[in-house]
């Protein structure tokens, strides 16, 4: 049964911590993403992974960190430094080959800074 | 600046009828167009696909129209269901951009009234 699971489904944090999302994918799917979406906005791209040890800058880049220390996993850290952390994070995976762009979701992690 | 955009925040439309969902976009680039369903606190569920070579795609009860000269995008269902009440995401991507990540619009909640 393939797919992508992230964790925590809920996640609160006090100001000034830095907290890890978890992303996982069975899919053997080699490119993997990470989104971010607010209320009333679509879904925009934070950091991007092709390949295993390689990932890139999306377009809201600042205030989180990730790796790709695996094929299967693709963690975002959201750091001190992310001014408004508070939102919905979604994690996604696609086949990186000509042609294939569809990408699958997982569930979300909702992030609460208090 | 916005390179997908859906204008219509919310549609109501009655159970049994058409609900037509538009997308426009700017960026010439794009050469792959896809349509998400999103409820609430879940992740965006893939739902149909069509590539700038074609102008129409269709799959059960729905319909993507493609037009290209006017770079808009339209998502036809039919017959419109209770469970079809969600948010729609259209998204697209350029030549080789599969690998980072789709461009979203801030999405149309669609609502199917009894």
């Amino acid at each position: 049964d393939g797919g992508i699971t992230q964790s925590p489904k809920y996640l609160f944090r006090k100001e000034g911590q830095n907290v890890t999302l978890s992303c996982e994918q069975n899919l053997n799917h080699d490119a993997m993403y990470w989104y971010r979406q607010d209320p009333g906005q679509g879904l925009r791209l934070i950091y991007y992974s092709q390949i295993v040890n390689d990932f890139q800058k999306g377009d809201i880049a600042e205030g989180y960190s990730v790796s790709r220390e695996k094929k299967e996993s693709f963690p975002l850290t959201v750091t001190s430094a992310q001014k408004n952390p508070t939102a919905f994070y979604l994690c996604a995976s696609s086949i990186d080959t000509s042609g294939s762009y569809e990408q699958f979701f997982g569930p979300g992690t909702r992030l609460t800074v208090l | 600046d916005q390179q997908v955009k859906q204008n219509s925040p919310s549609l109501s439309v009655q159970e049994g009828r058409i609900s037509i969902l538009n997308c426009d976009y700017t960026n010439s680039m794009f050469d792959y167009f896809l349509w998400y369903k999103k409820y609430p606190a879940e992740g965006p569920t893939f739902l149909i696909s069509i590539s700038s070579i074609k102008d129409k795609n269709e799959d059960g009860r729905f319909t993507v129209f493609l037009n290209k000269s006017a770079k808009h995008l339209s998502l036809h269902i039919v017959p419109s269901q209770p469970g079809d009440s969600a948010v729609y995401f259209c998204a697209a991507s350029a030549a080789g951009g599969g690998a980072d990540g789709l461009t979203f619009g801030k999405g149309t909640h669609l609502i199917i009234q009894p």
